[in-house]
């Protein structure tokens, strides 16, 4: 596609549900990135990968979270057993490097309420 | 520790103005460090980044920063806002490996006519 595409655009949830989120990013894009944002508050960086795999895992903030991606294409982030403060808006981003400059863009993201 | 610190929570400028957004941080190696812009119709974007070289970083929309070792900073500028500049700005800092990033808090600017 022309951009970095994000689904659902909008998830309403219950405390205690599991729900995935899901990327597609622009194609060829080798390296992935999930993002959290929550309400008043500054950008999280959640995890990164390059092709499938995931070598830096390191900001998931707990062992509810788990991110996919298959075929260096689509990934998805799975949360686990949703609490009120997961509520966030979820941005995906993909990045290319042409001539040694790597330049990222971001998806419109899932704004994820928990009631 | 890793952190990024950006001291306005929001700042506002006249049309025409020059700005400069303040950014510090605090990194235990050579850092790779960010601006990010985040305006309500046009989602996440980054306008430049810092890996090496020179210090004067170019980015998009006329904006650019420079990185001073010395103050542990990357201040974002532009010689003459302009009413679509309102929005919120990001710096983050990061390591190799690409955009794993710690954000600072973010900056609102609003401009006035």
């Amino acid at each position: 596609g022309a951009g970095v595409s994000q689904s659902p655009s909008n998830k309403v949830t219950e405390k205690g549900k599991d729900v995935e989120l899901r990327c597609d990013p622009i194609s060829g894009h080798t390296a992935l990135y999930w993002y959290r944002q929550r309400l008043g508050q500054g950008l999280e960086f959640l995890i990164y990968f390059q092709g499938n795999s995931a070598p830096d895992k390191s900001g998931l903030p707990s062992d509810r979270f788990s991110a996919e991606r298959t075929g260096e294409s689509v990934s998805t982030l799975t949360i686990q057993r949703t609490q009120q403060e997961d509520s966030a808006v979820y941005l995906c981003a993909s990045s290319s490097t042409v001539g040694g400059r790597e330049t990222q863009y971001f998806g419109p993201g899932t704004r994820l309420l928990v009631l | 520790a890793q952190s990024v610190t950006q001291p306005d929570i929001h700042i506002t400028v006249s049309e025409g103005a020059s700005l400069e957004l303040r950014c510090n941080y605090s990194y235990g190696a050579t850092p790779y460090l960010f601006w990010y812009v985040q305006s309500p119709g046009q989602g996440l974007q980054l306008l430049l980044k810092y890996f090496s070289g020179d210090t004067l970083v170019q980015g998009i929309k006329g904006f650019e920063a420079e990185f001073k070792r010395s103050q542990s900073s990357f201040n974002l500028r532009k010689p003459s806002v302009h009413w679509s500049d309102a929005a919120e700005y990001f710096c983050a800092v990061g390591s190799t490996g690409g955009f794993k990033t710690i954000f600072g808090a973010g900056t609102r600017l609003f401009v006035k006519a």
